[in-house]
């Protein structure tokens, strides 16, 4: 079974840093990644998803990259703001209808 | 629609009573998916629709539980004889076929079981 972590659990910084968050898994063959946010008593949030066949995606602030051999995945913010605040959730999709999700990063951006 | 819509959002019940919650799909999405997500835990995979295929009901936790897709396009999770234990945010997903199957999630259906 595909074991995902997330470090940190929780993260608090003052708005304007940059931060990385970290996902990694131990079953490598996986098919996609994707990374969503979760805000408080609602559904999740799709941000980026990487095929299997890439290294990165971008969208706005955000940047993930996908390392399969190491089974690792990060996703960077730049310029963090207080909307950013949120659970971020990564899912390794191990075949077309199995993802497995970490337990998050819990993401506090202070004005 | 716009999005994946779940209904109804909050639904409180007695123990032993029987639930029906309901996930419309993003139109011409084929594949959908249900989790259950208990305070402060992960998503746990429950059951998924991927057409007119056999769903996989690999994750369901015990035989109360039992879903259906009819026409491809509407799904009903039901849980029968509900349990304490059930209480849980129940989410909904569908996704396009394809090497870019992004999976977009409704808001969910918040169940107490009192």
């Amino acid at each position: 079974k595909q074991e995902v972590t997330q470090i940190p659990a929780a993260l608090s910084v003052p708005e304007g840093e940059n931060l990385v968050l970290n996902c990694s898994f131990t079953d490598s063959a996986i098919y996609n990644l994707q990374w969503f946010r979760q805000d408080p008593g609602k559904g999740l949030t799709s941000l980026l998803l990487i095929q299997s066949s890439q290294r990165e995606q971008t969208s706005g602030r955000l940047n993930a990259s996908l390392d399969k051999s190491s089974g690792r995945s990060t996703l960077y913010i730049a310029a963090s703001q207080p909307g950013d605040s949120a659970t971020y959730l990564c899912a390794p999709q191990r075949s077309f209808n199995k993802f497995y999700f970490g337990s998050g990063t819990k993401l506090n951006v202070k004005p | 629609g716009a999005g994946v819509s779940q209904s109804p959002s909050n639904k409180v019940t007695e123990k032993g009573k029987d639930v029906e919650l309901r996930c419309d799909p993003i139109s011409g999405h084929t594949a959908l998916y249900w989790y259950r997500q208990s305070l402060g835990q992960g998503l746990e995979f429950l059951i998924y629709f991927q057409g007119n295929s056999a769903p996989d009901k690999s994750g369901l936790p015990s035989d109360r539980f039992s879903a259906e897709r009819t026409g491809g396009s509407v799904s009903t999770l039901t849980i029968q004889r509900t349990q304490q234990e059930d209480s849980a945010v129940y989410l909904c997903a569908s996704s396009s076929t394809g090497p870019r199957n992004e999976q977009f999630f409704g808001p969910g259906t918040r169940l107490t079981v009192l």
